[in-house]
């Protein structure tokens, strides 16, 4: 099946920094989403992007499809972007497939 | 974006019962929704497909006769954790897509289930 692999694995800012989280898969998508999980777990959805460019705020995403690897941007880091990121894919049957995560700690 | 709800959100229950936790969407219909384990400090883990009107379909390694799953209408689908052991405790959580096969997933709030 098809592989994600998320990095870094955690990641600690100061607030006000910016950060890069990567996301690479292994096989063709159809359905590529960033997730951000709550600290009672709940999924945030942030962005649907199985492929091109999307912004909404400090965050923005891109996918390029060709080359597999997806990066999702957060901008101006504030301490309750603290969590941990998810990357999940699907190339049939609508199963999402989740990578590892990142665990993303901003402190004051 | 779409809405689905997820009850109950906490449920402590003793060994050897069994345990039903219910996923509705609320604003669509949803004729395939998918049910996701998580361990503490671990990613979600796929555990089975879950389709209206016909049997689910289970991952790799995931005990169909444990996990009972029912998808008897186009809003509901329900986990059954049967004869639950301290092991099942975790986190379940399910998800529905408003469209077709590759559109956007949205989850429900999740289980905590803690088996005593």
């Amino acid at each position: 099946g098809i592989q994600v692999e998320q990095s870094p694995p955690d990641l600690i800012l100061q607030e006000g920094a910016n950060s890069t989280l990567r996301c690479n898969f292994s096989d063709s998508v159809n359905n590529l989403q960033w997730f951000h999980q709550n600290p009672w777990g709940q999924l945030i959805n942030l962005f649907y992007i199985p492929s091109g460019t999307k912004q909404n705020g400090r965050l923005s995403a891109t996918t390029v499809a060709t080359e597999r690897y997806s990066l999702l941007y957060i901008s101006s880091s504030q301490t309750t972007d603290s969590g941990v990121y998810f990357c999940a894919v699907a190339n049939q049957g609508g199963k999402l497939i989740f990578g590892q995560g990142t665990e993303l700690s901003v402190k004051p | 974006g779409a809405v689905v709800s997820q009850h109950p959100s906490r449920v402590i229950c003793k060994s050897g019962t069994s345990v039903k936790i219910e996923c509705r969407s609320l604003d669509f219909q949803a004729t395939t929704m998918f049910w996701y384990r998580q361990f503490p400090k671990q990613s979600l883990m796929l555990m089975a497909t879950s389709n209206e009107g016909s049997k689910a379909t289970y991952e790799q390694g995931v005990e169909k006769d444990k996990f009972l799953i029912n998808h008897a209408s186009l809003t509901l689908s329900t986990l059954t954790v049967t004869s639950a052991h301290p092991e099942d405790s975790s986190f379940y959580i399910c998800s529905a897509s408003r469209g077709p096969e590759g559109t956007e997933a949205f989850f429900g709030q999740g289980t905590r289930l803690t088996v005593v």
